[in-house]
């Protein structure tokens, strides 16, 4: 089966720009995340869908970080304006599982985003 | 708070002998307990998760991991280390009570021929 499709795979930006990032989750995967990772930590959660519904988004930034999964598949995050403290690859994942988190992830190569 | 430590930045293992990348975590309820292997740009793959039942768990690649309640530990092993295991490994653990993932910083392991 086709992974988790994401892109771009890198962005440059200057602070105070725009940027979004596009994920396509496996087919029939019901819940979609967000994640953020900084270099050298583990990534942290930032929003989970359940089909188009937001199931959590206490992490998630919301005075510049916004997102969405319309139809219930595909899902956009979006920085405006960027700081430089977003600079991070941006990874999506989803699973098969309902709201409960407790089965595997399959995880996107991410988006490796940089704020100048 | 819910937390996971992984208290090793790097592992250095030589090739054929036993490994084990440890992680902890902070009790809250009956936490869901997973390890991701991240290999050199590829996204995080799935390694194996302990719900309930067998404390000895068999994932992929035929690592394992045992779930240690009193210690509150869930370490990673394999017997006979492979140079190819060399990845960056990370500790989740899912919480029921507040329904939330949180993953550990990440061990680099790395495996000399």
């Amino acid at each position: 089966e086709a992974g988790v499709a994401q892109s771009p795979r890198y962005k440059i930006i200057e602070k105070r720009q725009s940027v979004a990032f596009w994920c396509n989750p496996i087919s029939g995967h019901a819940t979609l995340y967000w994640y953020q990772q900084i270099l050298g930590q583990g990534p942290k959660l930032l929003i989970q869908f359940q089909n188009n519904g937001v199931v959590d988004d206490s992490q998630l930034p919301k005075d510049r970080f916004s997102a969405e999964r319309l139809k219930g598949v595909d899902s956009t995050l979006k920085i405006q304006p960027a700081k430089l403290e977003d600079s991070a690859v941006y990874l999506c994942a989803s699973s098969s599982s309902g709201r409960s988190s407790y089965n595997e992830q399959f995880f996107g190569p991410g988006t490796r985003l940089t704020v100048l | 708070a819910q937390s996971v430590a992984q208290p090793e930045d790097q592992v250095n293992v030589a090739e054929g002998n036993p490994l084990t990348v440890k992680c902890t975590y902070s009790v809250s309820g009956n936490p869901y307990l997973f390890w991701y292997v991240q290999y050199p740009n590829r996204g995080l793959q799935f390694l194996l998760k302990y719900i309930t039942g067998d404390n000895l768990v068999k994932g992929s690649y035929g690592f394992e991991a045992e779930f240690n309640k009193s210690q509150t530990s869930f370490h990673l092993k394999k017997p006979s280390a492979l140079v190819s295991d060399s990845a960056l490994y990370f500790c989740a653990v899912w919480y029921s009570s507040a329904s939330k993932i949180i993953f550990g910083s990440g061990t680099r392991l790395s495996i000399r021929p």
